[in-house]
């Protein structure tokens, strides 16, 4: 069975040291990773995807994300932070075989401060 | 290029009542999801349209709970009756097509409260 693990629930960051937010799957068959970003009162957003190809993939906001299928991680990261870049963040998964259904992780609260 | 677009933005009602949600994708959009955010979890899946077909509704209460796509394009999510474990922030969710590898647009989501 797919799943997603996000195992901080808060990361505290001051304005312009670098972030990371971790995430580690569990999946059959090769994985499609995504992040998305839910700020207060809207919808989640899309930040980046991986599929196949480089590890390092790159999104919005100047975020990006590796790819580790050794350690089947997908952490998120940002070399320098905003206050304007906290948030809720979300880690997902489908996998490729067996069906496409999508799996969020639970979530991790991003606060920078300033 | 316009949204996701989801009313009412919030509902409150009482257990055993009935409420519905109405989603309208993003246009061109093959696929529709509708999330169930319990406060605190990350969405989980109700069910998927792939066109007007369900592609999963495999964690559908389905006692409970209905949804359909008669038209391919909107979308109307059922509770009937609610119960109180029901309340929630429901999501709908589209993409271009359903492969797995496709981003998914969100819309702002419907805020349930049964009291």
């Amino acid at each position: 069975a797919q799943s997603v693990a996000q195992p901080e629930d808060q990361v505290n960051v001051a304005e312009g040291n670098p972030l990371t937010v971790k995430c580690t799957y569990s999946v059959s068959g090769n994985p499609y990773l995504f992040w998305y970003v839910q700020y207060p009162n809207r919808g989640l957003q899309f930040l980046l995807k991986y599929i196949t190809g480089d590890n390092l993939v790159k999104g919005s906001y100047g975020f990006e994300a590796e790819f580790n299928k050794s350690q089947t991680s997908f952490h998120l990261k940002k070399p320098s932070a905003l206050v304007s870049d906290s948030a809720l963040y979300f880690c997902a998964v489908s996998g490729n075989t067996g069906g496409f259904k999508t799996i969020f992780g639970a979530g991790t609260r991003l606060f920078v401060k300033a | 290029e316009a949204g996701v677009a989801q009313s009412p933005r919030y509902k409150i009602i009482e257990k055993r009542q009935s409420v519905a949600f109405w989603c309208n994708p993003i246009s061109g959009h093959a696929t529709l999801y509708w999330y169930q955010q319990i406060l605190g979890q990350g969405p989980k899946l109700l069910i998927q349209f792939q066109n007007n077909g369900v592609v999963d509704d495999s964690q559908l209460p389905k006692d409970r709970f209905s949804a359909e796509r008669l038209k391919g394009v909107d979308s109307t999510l059922k509770i009937q009756p609610a119960k109180l474990e029901d309340s929630a922030v429901y999501l709908c969710a589209s993409s271009l097509v359903g492969g797995g590898d496709n981003e998914q647009f969100f819309g702002p989501g419907t805020r349930l409260t049964v009291l």
